[in-house]
């Protein structure tokens, strides 16, 4: 059984701080991961991919990848109250294309 | 590109209904996946297929699901008899291969809402 954990949340979070999401995977073959955001009621759209470990800057965003620890998480810098949202982690398995997504974590920015 | 086209985006039905769910994937794209959405289960692949090809329907919960891709342009996933529990939101996501070892980003498509009475 292939687990991608996220704590559900709500984070919350002030205007202009930086909001940090986190995940853990279970399967060690796992070789790509993604971050999707997803306001309620619309469907899941991507944020960011990351492949190596280490950080991948895109903007404010920064995901971090720890394949040792089976952990992925992603930065929002200067957040905004549009970026409240649910985000969802993507960890692919063996067969490389299919995804497991963790539940979401639901964060809120306030003005 | 107009990304995934999904239809109905709403649909409300009785329970033991047939529904038929449509989705278009973005043009090029080898892989096709329908996913299911509820507060309680989250985000579950159902199916996914491969050049039209079925990989891996795993995750369909019974025989009352069943998902087709006559061509790379079209999928349904249909469900018969309907039950009040396939009340969700279903997503088709698509994807397209780039020969590297490294899994693709998956597109949604804005979803269907299934309500079944």
């Amino acid at each position: 059984q292939k687990e991608v954990e996220q704590n559900s949340g709500p984070l919350s979070v002030p205007e202009g701080a930086i909001a940090s999401l986190n995940c853990t995977y279970s399967d060690r073959v796992s070789q790509s991961f993604f971050w999707y955001r997803q306001y309620s009621g619309k469907s899941p759209e991507l944020i960011m991919s990351i492949y190596s470990n280490g950080d991948k800057e895109d903007g404010r965003f920064t995901a971090q990848l720890n394949k040792a620890s089976q952990y992925v998480s992603l930065l929002i810098r200067d957040s905004q109250p549009s970026d409240s949202a649910t985000y969802l982690c993507a960890v692919n398995g063996d067969n490389f294309n299919k995804f497991y997504f963790g539940s979401g974590t639901k964060l809120n920015v306030k003005p | 590109d107009a990304g995934v086209i999904q239809s109905p985006r709403h649909e409300v039905t009785e329970m033991g209904q047939e529904v038929t769910l449509r989705c278009k994937p973005i043009s090029g794209h080898d892989y096709l996946f329908w996913y299911r959405q509820t507060m309680m289960r989250g985000l579950e692949l159902l199916i996914y297929f491969n050049n039209n090809v079925p990989i891996d329907d795993s995750g369909m919960p019974e025989d009352r699901f069943s998902a087709k891709m006559p061509n790379a342009s079209f999928s349904t996933l249909k469900i018969q008899p309907s039950e009040p529990r396939d009340s969700a939101v279903y997503f088709c996501a698509s994807s397209r291969n780039t020969g590297g070892s490294a899994a693709t980003t998956q597109y949604f498509g804005p979803g269907t809402r299934l309500l079944v009475l």
